[in-house]
């Protein structure tokens, strides 16, 4: 499963809302996860199962979709928020991460 | 607390093979696998393969079958990632992850991350 996200990247300001989308190349149910990563750190993870925040993530943060189409909101773009965006299926082996959406100032 | 602690960083030259660890604590090892993800400098992440720690069932990403070997031992509650002949392009920071679930809820932890330089 190749797993494709668009915009490559995009320019917001704070307060924004911002939506990212994640395809499938074939259908995965709700089996798709959302992480995070700002340069240089660990990858955090914020979504399961398509629209399940992980603790602690802000409710800013939502996501979205079934089957082949997914999306990944953020309500109010905060500071904090400026990071690169990953989306991952774990419908099946391999667990294929997409590309990355970079959030620039 | 949950914990994957990872081995330090690795210098290894063109050829050679490597083997990074990820030791966990804090939750009951064999219950959940142990995925590894690779990502180049400059590059987006990578999904690399998983371990079942409980029968040590595995599963790899095509591209890395033959040259990766993912391992876990029990006795030790650690996990680990072997390359062998390894090339430039293996130079990445290598990183462990489990999602540990209650009921319906997941909760994912990362370990800090191993970077492999591979230079002749």
């Amino acid at each position: 499963i190749q797993m494709t996200q668009s915009p490559a990247s995009l320019s917001a300001s704070v307060g924004d809302r911002v939506t990212i989308t994640c395809r499938a190349s074939q259908a995965i149910g709700n089996f798709l996860a959302w992480f995070q990563q700002k340069p240089g750190k660990v990858p955090k993870s914020l979504i399961y199962a398509a629209s399940t925040l992980q603790s602690g993530v802000p409710s800013r943060f939502s996501g979205g979709g079934s089957g082949t189409d997914f999306t990944l909101t953020i309500s109010s773009l905060q500071p904090d928020d400026f990071a690169t965006y990953y989306c991952q299926h774990y419908n099946n082996y391999p667990f294929t991460f997409g590309p990355g959406t970079t959030v620039a100032v | 607390e949950v914990q994957l602690l990872q081995s330090g960083a690795e210098v290894k030259k063109p050829g050679a093979s490597v083997k990074i660890s990820c030791k966990v604590s804090g939750y009951r090892f064999i219950g959940y696998n142990i995925q590894w993800v690779v990502q180049a400098p400059g590059k987006g992440l990578e999904w690399v393969g998983l371990i079942d720690p409980e029968d040590g069932e595995t599963k790899y990403a095509e591209r890395f079958l033959g040259r990766v070997t993912i391992s876990a031992d029990t006795s030790t509650d650690t996990a680990n990632l072997e390359v062998t002949n390894l090339q430039l392009v293996d130079s990445a920071v290598y990183y462990c992850t489990t999602w540990l679930y209650s009921g319906s809820s997941r909760s994912d932890h990362w370990g800090q991350g191993t970077l492999l330089t591979v230079s002749s």
